[in-house]
């Protein structure tokens, strides 16, 4: 079993919709979470940082963490085409431990 | 505009033949990071360095050599590729100073080798 899982989709939704990406993971010591948008043939670039559980908003996008279940979101609401790509969680144990764990991504289109 | 210059671009390349690729950052960050992109397994990590004159291995290491001379460079080298090793390589780098732990990594652009 990975120490993170992602369901690798692809998702496709209208414009509009409200978006879900999920993460699972199993190590308990992960205490940074981050989302992660890649474009085609372009670096991943830092979304969405949240430490330890609890909600984070930043615009159209939410970040969740439930630390009890294991399990990440990021909501994108009022999705636009401009947000297809991929989208990786990340994580990482406490300060002194740079190594973040990836998930393998979620390709994520949408349709105007 | 600070960042990551990675180079090539990309680039195919004789199985057997050596290659390196070239990682700078301007910002100063001391830690920095090789990783792989494959489809359906997404970053795996090669080689990292926490600081300059230091450096470990990751998750997927054999065939590949780092090197940290200094602060902004991280070379990666592929001492006798073998077509395993076609993938997007992407090198990165963080801060991991106290009260920099929310920047996360800063990302290339990416090398797209092809070894045939």
């Amino acid at each position: 079993q990975k120490e993170v899982e992602q369901d690798p989709g692809p998702l496709s939704v209208p414009e509009g919709a409200i978006v879900s990406l999920n993460c699972t993971y199993s190590n308990s010591a992960f205490q940074y979470f981050m989302w992660y948008r890649q474009y085609s043939r372009k670096g991943p670039e830092l979304l969405m940082y949240t430490y330890s559980s609890g909600n984070k908003e930043d615009g159209r996008f939410t970040a969740q963490v439930d630390k009890s279940s294991k399990y990440i979101s990021l909501f994108i609401r009022d999705s636009q085409p401009s947000d297809s790509a991929t989208y990786l969680c990340a994580m990482r144990e406490d300060f002194g431990n740079e190594k973040l764990t990836f998930g393998t991504g979620t390709r994520l289109t949408i349709i105007p | 505009i600070a960042g990551i210059t990675q180079a090539p671009t990309s680039q195919i390349l004789a199985a057997g033949r050596r290659m390196t690729l070239r990682c700078t950052q301007d910002m100063r960050h001391n830690a920095m990071y090789w990783y792989r992109q494959d489809l359906g397994l997404g970053l795996r990590l090669i080689h990292y360095s926490n600081t300059a004159g230091t450096t470990g291995k990751g998750e997927v290491p054999d065939g590949y050599s780092v090197s940290r001379a200094n602060t902004d460079d991280f070379p990666l080298t592929l001492a006798s590729a073998v077509p395993s090793q076609t993938s997007v390589y992407f090198c990165a780098s963080s801060d991991s100073r106290r009260g920099s732990q929310g920047r996360g990594y800063t990302f290339g652009s990416g090398t797209r080798l092809t070894v045939v």
